[in-house]
């Protein structure tokens, strides 16, 4: 059974620290998604990371993948109030079929006070 | 330009009804998929269609079904409702041509089995 496991599943952050959540997942995918919810809203995707080693980095938020490891790491860099939201990692049901069948773990709810 | 689009926003129904739940993909978008996400868990992969034709089925019971239409758009449908379909059922689209493309997420349709 694929698996998709995060942590933490809660993070309260203060305002300008650097923080990190982690995804192991247990297929052999070289593809991995990750995507933020604020409460009562959808999903808006993040990155796309599509290779070993890849790194993707956008504002305060970079995201890397390790394949061999099964691991991915989202890092948070001066973290700030607008960044409190529910971040979700996620990956291809089927190795290799982008087709929108994604397995996503259980969130990291990101909760920044000051 | 309009994003995906979910039809009803909010439902209440009682056990043992039916629900039809409706989505408009992003103009050009030919793969639509639907997840359920229950209240304070990732969503779910339940259905994925590219041209009309089912791709992919999640771990749900034959009491779900769904189509997609000539124009893209998509219906889900669940029978015989239980307590536990309670939850947000969003719907994704994409072009559904290459392997470096992200999902992009409607706000959902929040459904509620009395």
């Amino acid at each position: 059974e694929l698996k998709v496991e995060q942590n933490p599943l809660f993070l309260s952050m203060q305002e300008g620290k650097n923080y990190t959540i982690y995804c192991n997942y247990s297929t052999t995918s070289d593809r991995l998604y990750w995507y933020r919810q604020d409460p009562g809203k959808s999903l808006e995707s993040l990155f796309v990371l599509l290779s070993n080693g890849a790194v993707k980095q956008e504002g305060r938020l970079m995201a890397s993948l390790d394949t061999k490891a099964r691991l991915s790491t989202l890092h948070i860099t001066a973290a700030v109030h607008d960044l409190s939201a529910t971040y979700f990692c996620a990956v291809d049901i089927v190795p290799g079929d982008s087709w929108g069948k994604l397995q996503f773990g259980a969130g990291t709810q990101v909760v920044v006070t000051p | 330009d309009a994003g995906v689009t979910q039809s009803p926003t909010h439902l209440i129904k009682t056990r043992g009804q039916h629900v039809t739940l409706r989505c408009s993909p992003i103009s050009g978008h030919k793969s639509v998929s639907w997840y359920q996400q229950v209240l304070g868990q990732g969503p779910q992969f339940i259905f994925q269609y590219y041209e009309k034709e089912e791709r992919g089925r999640g771990n749900f019971p034959d009491r779900f079904s769904a189509r997609q239409f000539p124009n893209y758009s998509s219906e889900l449908n669940v029978n015989a409702l239980l307590l536990g379909d309670s939850a947000l059922y969003l719907c994704a689209s994409s072009l559904g041509r290459n392997t470096n493309e992200k999902l992009f997420f409607g706000s959902g349709t929040q459904l509620s089995v009395l």
